[in-house]
């Protein structure tokens, strides 16, 4: 069974840096094609991908946020953070990871964790 | 970056009615060397995160209804549901990973 969960945070003040931890099980993240991506999603909008790192430690970034934004994998703990810096308000949403199984698609996504960004 | 524009916005069906949704691309996410496009469907009920229904572009994800059904290529593509059931009430995002950065369209919101 595979099963992802968010963590971290659920309220940061502007300009603080954010980092969420995502621990999966039933899958490795050793395993060649596989890799692990952030979503967020704002109250009431659309779905916005953010980054992905993949099993050889690749990663790739949204071009807006890149600058702002890190990921990396602890493979043994079967864990991926993400950081991002400067939080502002319009940062507001559900953050989601999810599995890619391969060619980038995505498949599992954990429940999300709504992170707030106020003073 | 490819934009995904999904059409309507917003639609009403009647319970076993057919309900479609359409989704179009700004460049082909048709992949010439394997023949696959590289788009997918998700549903999001209220509160819950995306599922996915479609990948391939057509392929039903494990142990989705045979209602749902996807077809489409290259840069327009459909979602469709044959018999709309209560429980589909839910918003329905396509999604490219041709490239990146992976990009969704703007959601549709499906209602009775």
């Amino acid at each position: 069974q595979i099963t992802l969960k968010e963590s971290g945070p659920t309220l940061v003040k502007p300009t603080q840096t954010l980092t969420l931890t995502c621990t999966f099980s039933g899958f490795s993240l050793s395993t060649s094609g596989v890799g692990v991506d952030w979503i967020r999603q704002p109250p009431g909008k659309a779905l916005e991908w953010l980054a992905v790192i993949s099993w050889n430690d690749e990663k790739r970034f949204s071009p807006s946020l890149k600058s702002r934004l890190s990921i990396t994998k602890d493979t043994s703990k079967n864990q991926v953070l993400l950081t991002m810096t400067n939080m502002d308000p319009v940062d507001t949403a559900t953050y989601y990871c999810a599995r890619s199984p391969g060619y980038s698609r995505i498949d599992y996504w954990g429940q999300g964790t709504l992170v707030t960004v106020s003073s | 970056d490819i934009v995904m524009t999904q059409s309507p916005d917003s639609l009403a069906v009647s319970l076993g009615e057919r309900a479609t949704i359409n989704c179009k691309s700004s460049q082909s996410v048709l992949y010439s060397s394997n023949n696959k496009n590289y788009l997918a469907w998700f549903q999001q009920k209220p509160g819950q995160p995306p599922k996915l229904l479609i990948y391939w572009a057509s392929t039903r994800d494990s142990g989705v209804p045979d209602r749902f059904s996807g077809s489409g290529s290259e840069t327009d593509f459909t979602l469709t549901i044959s018999s709309l059931q209560a429980e589909d009430v839910a918003v329905y995002y396509c999604q490219q990973h041709y490239n990146f950065p992976l990009t969704f369209g703007q959601g549709t919101k499906v209602e009775i």
